[in-house]
This record gives C-alpha cells, sequence and structure tokens, in this order.
C-alpha cells in the first residue's frame, strides 16, 4: 500500500525540549516537503528536499531542522528556538521538485507545547 | 504564483452535482491550476489539475474557462464524505514548487 506516513499522530512535549517528527514515503518520489498549519489558516512552507542530501528554507524555517540521508524519509526536528512551535505539521511528496507534479500529503503529526 | 479567490462557503445536496467556483485573474501562461481538499485534521487531498483543457479523472471535473482567469471543480454526485475544505491553488514552476493554500471553500454536503 502506498503513501505517506507520518508519526505520531499526537505529540505533546514541554517547552524547551527538541522534538523530532518522522515523514516516511514509498512512492519512490524524488521530492520531500515540510508544512505548518496553524488553526484557520492555511499551509506554510517550512523545508523542502529536492532530492537526496539536499534541501532548502522554505519561507518559516527558522526554529527547525531536516536531514535528507534516505530518499524515502525526511525528519523535521522542531527546536528549542521555534517560539510558537504548537501546530499541526503536514509532510508531503512529489515525484520531483520541477515541473507540474501534485504533491501527495501525509496525515499529519498534531503537536502540542506547554 | 498567482492569488486565487474562491467563496468562503457553499452547501450542496447529497447526490447532487457540487459546483466549486474560482477565480484567478492574474494567472500566467506556465501556471496550472490545481485542486486540493482538507477534510478536518486531515492532510490536504489532491484531486485534479490542469493548464488550460478541460480534465476529469475518478473523482471529479476541471472546468477552466478559455481565457483561463477561473475555473469550477464538478463533484457529480457528491456524498457526504466530500464534505471539506476545497483549496484552488495556482501554481508555476519556479522555487520551491511550494503549495499556497488560502483560504478556500468549505463545502456541506446536506443529507
Amino acid at each position: 500500500d502506498g503513501g505517506i506516513t507520518q508519526s505520531p499522530k499526537y505529540l505533546f512535549r514541554k517547552e524547551g525540549q527538541n522534538v523530532t517528527l518522522s515523514c516516511e514515503q514509498n512512492l519512490n518520489h524524488d521530492a520531500m516537503y515540510w508544512y505548518r498549519q496553524d488553526p484557520g489558516q492555511g499551509l506554510r512552507l517550512i523545508y523542502y528536499s529536492q532530492i537526496v542530501n539536499d534541501f532548502q528554507k522554505g519561507d518559516i524555517a527558522e526554529g527547525y531542522s531536516v536531514s535528507r540521508e534516505k530518499k524515502e524519509s525526511f525528519p523535521l526536528t522542531v527546536t528549542s528556538a521555534q517560539k510558537n512551535p504548537t501546530a499541526f505539521y503536514l509532510c508531503a511528496s512529489s515525484v520531483t521538485a520541477r515541473g507540474p507534479y501534485e504533491q501527495y500529503f501525509g496525515p499529519g503529526t498534531r503537536l502540542t507545547v506547554t | 504564483d498567482a492569488k486565487t479567490t474562491q467563496p468562503p462557503s457553499m452547501d450542496c445536496a447529497e447526490g447532487r452535482a457540487a459546483n466549486l467556483p474560482c477565480n484567478h485573474s492574474t494567472i500566467s501562461g506556465n501556471e496550472y491550476v490545481y485542486w486540493y481538499r482538507q477534510i478536518h485534521s486531515q492532510g490536504p487531498q489532491y484531486i485534479i489539475h490542469g493548464l488550460k483543457n478541460n480534465e476529469t479523472n475518478e473523482m471529479a471535473s476541471l472546468i477552466i474557462t478559455e481565457d483561463r482567469k477561473s475555473s469550477t471543480l464538478i463533484l457529480p454526485h457528491a456524498t457526504l464524505r466530500d464534505t471539506a475544505v476545497y483549496y484552488c491553488i495556482v501554481r508555476g514552476f519556479g522555487g520551491a514548487q511550494k503549495l499556497v493554500f488560502g483560504q478556500g471553500t468549505r463545502l456541506t454536503i446536506n443529507p
């Protein structure tokens, strides 16, 4: 069954702790993305990766870090430097970052930091 | 990427066709129109996309006007499971290829 998995679905952390969100895809897609969604708002791009061992900052990268060591995996770390980390985090992938290819999304991880 | 305008909400009766409009008057020649939907607390789901010709797949049809300044997403036989927020997105090829989601249309299918 092909798709994108994100785990966990809900995550709770104390302020000041780093936390890593998992994103895995078995679609053989080159490009992967991380978005953040706040209540009632649209999605904002955090980081994206066009190929293994490469990634670029999106619009709101401050306080986040990523790695892309394997084609299938693109984990996102929310660091203590992120001022408002509580949000719904969405991972997506597409065949390639170039061209009119659609992005497919995972189910999301809802992070709550208190 | 061009800006899009959608009505904030719409209602449709179950079994009827749902027609969701989108204005994108500043669209440029190489920009595609994409439609996604998001059911509450889930990740967005890709529906369909097109450049200038009408498109149809198993989920929906996309009608793009000849001047490409507007489009309509058609769900031919709406079911209760089609209740969601529908996003119309215009996207070109440059840069991060990010999807810019606006406020979308909240479609409610009524029994």
